[in-house]
């Protein structure tokens, strides 16, 4: 399997300020996803990051709000634009593999983040 | 909407007893299906990963798929309090595709 690290691993930021969380992974993968869990809830996908074009987000999260980058094929960014209280979550990268067992998602340790 | 259900729980099944975890999906034509298993504070990590109909045994773990009925189990057998988790079913489409997650079921071993 894939190992991702993020960073930071936890922040307390200050609402109306933005956050950008980086996925790095040890080996070139074929699909990048972020995902949001909030306190006591599942995870809840926000975005496809695609290598070199605009990522595809799910319904409820616009690009404005949370816009990604994916410059390669082992790295990528979210970041929260001008953040409320509610965005206070743990956001997760994961990953598909490009082996054998490709339909596979492997998840990086998490940012914890509050929003004060 | 493509949807993935569990019962939320908490289940408490007792030491060294056989843990059955359920979870149902809308879409027909879902093709591949996970359990994950998160301790608190922590990320998710797979378990199983199933993909026919049948059952796919993995040391004390057993996955089951029933498509006709849209339905993916999970058994944990001689269950111990390391068990002790969230459990999510996840469910996707096609290789390297998205997966939806379910709301995770809650799972306590008592000793």
């Amino acid at each position: 399997s894939a190992v991702i690290s993020q960073k930071p691993s936890r922040d307390i930021c200050q609402r109306g300020t933005s956050l950008t969380i980086q996925c790095q992974v040890d080996s070139q993968v074929t699909m990048m996803f972020w995902y949001r869990q909030q306190p006591g809830q599942s995870l809840t996908l926000i975005a496809t990051a695609n290598q070199g074009s605009e990522a595809t987000y799910e319904s409820g999260f616009v690009i404005d709000k949370f816009p990604i980058s994916r410059p390669n094929l082992t790295f990528s960014t979210l970041t929260v634009s001008n953040m409320s209280p509610e965005d206070s979550s743990i956001y997760l990268c994961s990953v598909t593999s490009t082996g054998l067992a490709s339909e596979t998602q492997y998840f990086g340790p998490g940012t914890r983040l509050l929003v004060l | 909407q493509k949807e993935v259900e569990q019962n939320s729980g908490p289940l408490s099944v007792p030491e060294g007893a056989i843990a059955s975890l359920n979870c149902t999906y809308s879409d027909r034509g879902s093709q591949s299906f996970f359990w994950y298993r998160q301790y608190s504070g922590k990320s998710p990590e797979l378990i199983m990963s199933i993909y026919s109909n049948g059952d796919k045994e993995d040391g004390r773990f057993t996955a089951q798929l029933n498509k006709a009925s849209q339905y993916v189990s999970l058994l944990i057998r001689d269950s111990q309090p390391s068990d002790s988790a969230t459990y999510l079913c996840a469910v996707g489409w096609s290789s390297a595709s998205k997966i939806i997650f379910g709301s995770g079921t809650r799972l306590s071993i008592r000793p």
